[in-house]
């Protein structure tokens, strides 16, 4: 099962709203309603920040908010904020013959 | 509090087998799965494999198949990842998390992580 993919970083300014994309295919990321992504911060554990596709765990701020179109899932974060800065990981339920995981590439985020 | 703490780093040579320790705190053990994760330096997340803590039932990653081991002991509340034949790119960072609801709904609770160097 290959890697989800998304862009290597995405850049912006305080205060703009930017987009990570997560590109897979039927048998993950199109075929479930079960995207989830992670913030993880240089030496940290990953936070989950978005889970089925679009709903926010208690505690993460509504800055944060996830879509899914076809096989692509999305992330936006608007308000971007110095504390933003990290790396972003989707993941999808998927199925292969077999249930697994999937994670994506991951993404850094850049407060400019 | 919700917590899971994991087990101390681990230095290793090539071919050995490493067994790492997840203790669960502050929820009821046997109602949430399992899943390992683990992160080689400077790399993304690879998924290992799903424990369920109430029956033990697992999933393992196809590319791990044969060589991981994933247990629970529902009397002390802590999930085991065992690796095996140990190669120089196992070394990485595990982690131990929580599945939230099902099988695939998300990771709510991690681990700090356990490091494990291989080399000889």
């Amino acid at each position: 099962q290959s890697a989800l993919t998304q862009p290597a970083s995405v850049s912006g300014s305080p205060g703009q709203s930017i987009t990570i994309s997560c590109t897979g295919t039927s048998s993950d990321v199109g075929g479930y309603n079960y995207v989830s992504w992670y913030q993880q911060h240089p030496g940290k554990a990953p936070k989950l920040m978005i889970y089925d596709v679009s709903n926010r765990p208690s505690g993460v701020s509504n800055r944060f908010s996830g879509s899914k179109s076809g096989n692509t899932a999305s992330l936006t974060i608007s308000g971007l904020q110095a504390e933003d800065e990290a790396d972003y990981y989707c993941s999808s339920y998927g199925n292969n013959n077999t249930l697994l995981y999937v994670f994506g590439t991951g993404t850094k985020v850049t407060v400019l | 509090q919700v917590q899971l703490v994991q087990s101390g780093g681990e230095a290793k040579k090539p071919g050995a087998s490493v067994k790492v320790s997840c203790k669960a705190s502050g929820y009821r053990f046997t109602s949430y799965g399992i899943s390992w994760v683990r992160q080689a330096p400077g790399q993304g997340l690879e998924w290992m494999g799903w424990i369920s803590a109430y029956n033990g039932h697992t999933n393992y990653a196809l590319r791990l198949q044969g060589r991981v081991i994933m247990t629970r002991d529902t009397s002390t509340t802590t999930a085991y990842m065992e690796l095996t034949r140990l190669r120089s790119d196992d070394t990485a960072v595990y982690y131990c998390s929580r599945e939230r609801g099902g099988f695939g709904d998300g990771l709510d609770v991690w681990g700090q992580g356990t490091t494990v160097t291989v080399s000889s």
